[in-house]
This record gives structure tokens, C-alpha cells and sequence, in this order.
């Protein structure tokens, strides 16, 4: 199975700041990632699918990039709304793979 | 409006078997894969496993950590997905959510539903 390695597993930035989530694959998945946002107590939200394309109504404050093994999420200035656990999924012909989370905090 | 209600959430003991349904409306859904997606109590999310649509021969696929227990089925009649789980363990304790696919294949997650919370002790 592949897996997902996403790091910061926290960080805790100021409103305005650029926050940045790395997340690496086991093995090339290609474009095959996929970005959500958690608020407490929610389901997920699908921010970015397929590594950068910014799904409807998503606030063009969120970007991503990558290919391979290797994506970013950032956000390029922190709004407190955006508090939130961020997670990338992978997939492939036989399963779907999470990484471990990026809990955002305002500083 | 695409909508997912997830049922059959509860407290079951070790051992012992439950049934989650996911009710869907506002799409055709006999077009699309679903999946289902869980998080035990203040963890990360899970992959359990998914169903492709009929076109692509309604076949499963699961997590090694629920694969023999557990078993997806659909019910495109009736615009229904199932999870039927067996053998439950205290480590299944988790709130399960169905999702929707962004298509025929599992792959991108864009439709969840609410929720349903298991809970697994004696």
C-alpha cells in the first residue's frame, strides 16, 4: 500500500502569514492528490483534487502543487476561519490513503 | 443538492456484528463509486474501503484493517450503500462517514455526509 507522509503534523501561524503542508507519497502517484479541510466536530471539505486544481467555491487563498512523490498545500495569507486539521488522500486503482494531518492554529 | 445520511450508528459489543446504511439523493446514483471514510475519537481519517459503480463491474475494494470483517454493498434501486461489519473490535470505534465520488472510480472525494458514530465495548 502507499503511503502518506504529511508534515507538520501542527504549526501554529498569525492571520496574514503564508502556511505551507508537505505531504510525500511512498511511491509515484503521479497527480493523484487530493487536499481536505476539517473543522471540529465536521465532516471533511475537498479543497484541491488532483494535486493543484482548486475545487468550486474554494477561496483562492488555497493552492497546490506537486507531482510524484512530493505536493504542498499553502494558504497564502492565514484567515481565522481557516483553523482547521488539513489532510492529502492519494489514490490508485486499489485504494485510498490519507495522510496523518496538519492541525493549523492561530498564533 | 447532492445529500448522504448515514444510519445504524450505535454501541455494539465486541464480537458482534452492525449494519451502517447511507441514504443518497440529488444524483443519479448508479453513476458514481462510493466510499467510506472513518475516524476513531480524536484521530486522523481512515480509508475503509469502496464499491465502483455498476459500469465498472460493482467491485470492492477495503483496507487491510477491515478486509474479511467488513463488507460494502449497493442497492442502486433503492439509492443506498452499505457497510456491513463483522468481527467488531474496540478499535473500530469510530464515527464512519459515506462519501460520494467525483466519479465511476474512487478517487476524489467531494460529497460526505455527516456521520454516523459506532461505538465498540462491552
Amino acid at each position: 500500500d502507499i503511503q502518506m507522509t504529511q508534515s507538520p503534523s501542527s504549526l501554529s501561524a498569525s492571520v496574514g502569514d503564508r502556511v505551507t503542508i508537505t505531504c510525500q507519497a511512498s511511491q509515484d502517484i503521479s497527480n493523484y492528490l487530493n487536499w481536505y479541510q476539517q473543522k471540529p466536530g465536521k465532516a471533511p471539505k475537498l479543497l484541491i483534487y488532483d494535486a493543484s486544481n482548486l475545487e468550486t467555491g474554494v477561496p483562492s487563498r488555497f493552492s497546490g502543487s506537486g507531482s510524484g512523490t512530493d505536493f504542498t498545500f499553502t494558504i497564502s495569507s492565514l484567515q481565522p476561519e481557516d483553523i482547521a486539521t488539513y489532510y492529502c488522500q492519494q489514490y490508485d486503482n486499489l485504494a485510498l490513503t490519507f495522510g496523518g494531518g496538519t492541525k493549523v492554529e492561530i498564533k | 443538492e447532492v445529500q448522504l445520511v448515514e444510519s445504524g450508528g450505535g454501541l455494539v459489543q465486541p464480537g458482534r456484528s452492525l449494519r451502517l446504511s447511507c441514504t443518497a439523493s440529488g444524483f443519479t446514483f448508479g453513476d458514481y463509486a462510493m466510499s467510506w471514510v472513518r475516524q476513531a475519537p480524536g484521530k486522523g481519517l481512515e480509508w475503509v474501503g469502496f464499491i465502483r459503480s455498476k459500469a465498472y463491474g460493482g467491485t470492492t475494494e477495503y483496507a487491510a484493517s477491515v478486509k474479511g470483517r467488513f463488507t460494502i454493498s449497493r442497492d442502486d434501486s433503492k439509492s443506498i450503500a452499505y457497510l456491513q461489519m463483522n468481527s467488531l473490535k474496540t478499535e473500530d470505534t469510530a464515527v464512519y462517514y459515506c462519501t460520494r465520488d467525483h466519479g465511476e472510480m474512487a478517487t476524489i472525494l467531494p460529497y460526505w455526509g455527516q456521520g454516523t458514530l459506532v461505538t465498540v465495548s462491552s
